[in-house]
């Protein structure tokens, strides 16, 4: 069965960091793109990065550009999303995609919540 | 960016009816050494994570309803409930996964008349 786990999500305060894990089950994990998306309290999903399956290729969207890292360990089946200097419109939940750049977003996670708020 | 705008924004529809969501895109999401669309479905229920429906525009996920359709081409896409069920009320959404940023439409909300 394909599982996606999202954690480290938490309230940073504007400016802040925090970096977002999530572990893979079920599938090979180095063998595909895998993707964070987010969804604003009451808004559509926004796309937020993509990582080719060997962490040699990766896409953000130009609102986290420069501030947002997506990163993949495929010893651990691991992705992370590292994100610095937080503003509050990053309030959203996180969710993990197996899927990306011409490749479909076919499993996701239950999302982890990132507040920012001072 | 390609730009995907659905609508209706939202849709009521009675119990055993159908119900019609359009999505369009501001352009071509055909890859064409393949002659795929990049055009994906989902539906999202309160505090669930998006659920792919359909992807390649038509090809349905395994284990979604056959009531559920998906059709269309060039910049022009249709999602299809034939008989709208109950389970249906939902938010849907169409993506577009042919280039970055991987653009999602503002979402069709669907309930019961």
């Amino acid at each position: 069965e394909v599982q996606v786990l999202e954690s480290g999500g938490g309230l940073v305060q504007p400016g802040g960091s925090l970096r977002l894990s999530c572990a893979a089950s079920g599938f090979t994990f180095s063998s595909v793109a895998m993707s964070w998306v987010r969804q604003a309290p009451g808004k559509g999903p926004e796309w937020v990065s993509t990582i080719s399956f060997a962490g040699d290729t990766t896409y953000y969207a130009d609102s986290v550009k420069g501030r947002f890292s997506i990163s993949r360990d495929n010893s651990k089946n691991t992705l992370y999303l590292q994100m610095s200097s937080l503003r509050a419109e990053d309030t959203a939940a996180y969710y993990c995609a197996k899927g990306g750049a011409r490749t479909k977003f076919d499993y996701w996670g239950q999302g982890t919540l990132v507040t920012v708020s001072s | 960016d390609i730009v995907m705008t659905q609508s209706p924004d939202s849709l009521a529809v009675s119990l055993g009816e159908r119900a019609t969501i359009n999505c369009k895109s501001s352009q071509s999401v055909l890859y064409s050494p393949n002659n795929k669309h990049y055009l994906a479905w989902f539906q999202q229920k309160p505090g669930q994570p998006p659920k792919q429906l359909f992807y390649w525009a038509s090809t349905r996920e395994s284990g979604v309803p056959d009531r559920f359709s998906g059709s269309g081409s060039g910049t022009d896409f249709t999602l299809t409930i034939s008989s709208l069920q109950a389970e249906d009320v939902a938010v849907y959404y169409c993506q577009q996964y042919h280039s970055a940023p991987f653009t999602f439409g503002q979402g069709t909300r669907l309930e019961i008349k």
